[in-house]
């Protein structure tokens, strides 16, 4: 059974950080890129980050460049987020979220998702 | 980016009914593959989201036959032929065309009447 557990979540002042981390389980994790989506409470889905399965190529959000890095450990099947410079804006569920497979003809997107943590950013 | 628009955004329907969600993205979701990466996401109250059709019109495993998804181009569908109480929740859109720069919809409410 694919399995992603996200945890690190909590509650923190603005100005500072956390680091997210999600492990995965159930299927070759390096050959998937993965995503971290997050809700602040009450509104739709955001994408924040991706990162390929072999860790070359990140990307983020506008909303978060230069404050959030994802990273990923594929000999720990094990994603991260992390975040710094945090604002009450950030506040919400981070979803971790197994990102995209891609054989010669097609792709897979966004199939399978964690229950997600929560960080909640306050003083 | 490409922005998907959702409509309605509350939809209020009697049990046994049919249920109609339309998707538009701000540009063509054709992607140079052949394919045409638009999503269908699920979210029950209290749960993560869960992918119900890829691909426009492809349900996931397990999704029932009353889901069915439809569109090209620019201009999407999700219908319920006849919705259930455990139909409740919201409903989002998302391209991953454009991928890593993936978008959702605002999402759909969906509720009992």
């Amino acid at each position: 059974e694919v399995q992603l557990l996200e945890s690190g979540g909590g509650l923190i002042q603005p100005g500072g950080s956390l680091r997210l981390s999600c492990a995965a389980s159930g299927f070759t994790f390096d050959m998937y890129a993965m995503t971290w989506v997050r809700q602040a409470p009450g509104k739709g889905l955001e994408l924040v980050s991706t990162i390929s399965d072999s860790g070359g190529t990140t990307y983020h959000a506008d909303s978060v460049k230069g404050r959030f890095t994802v990273s990923r450990d594929n000999s720990k099947n094990t994603m991260y987020l992390q975040m710094s410079s945090l604002r009450v804006e950030d506040t919400a569920v981070y979803y971790c979220v197994k990102g995209r497979y891609c054989s010669r003809t097609s792709c897979s997107l966004m199939d399978v998702w964690g229950q997600g943590t929560t960080v909640t950013v306050s003083s | 980016d490409v922005v998907m628009t959702q409509s309605p955004l509350s939809l209020s329907v009697i049990l046994g009914q049919p249920a109609s969600i339309s998707c538009r993205s701000s540009q063509s979701l054709g992607h140079s593959d052949g394919n045409t990466y638009l999503n269908w996401f699920q979210q029950r109250p209290g749960q993560s989201p869960r992918r119900l059709i890829y691909k426009v019109s492809n349900r996931e495993s397990g999704v029932p036959d009353r889901f069915s998804g439809s569109g090209s181009g620019t201009d999407f569908t999700l219908k319920i032929s006849r919705v259930e109480a455990e139909d409740v929740g919201v409903y989002y859109c998302m391209q991953g065309t454009h991928w890593p720069r993936a978008t959702f919809g605002q999402g759909t409410k969906v509720e009992i009447k």
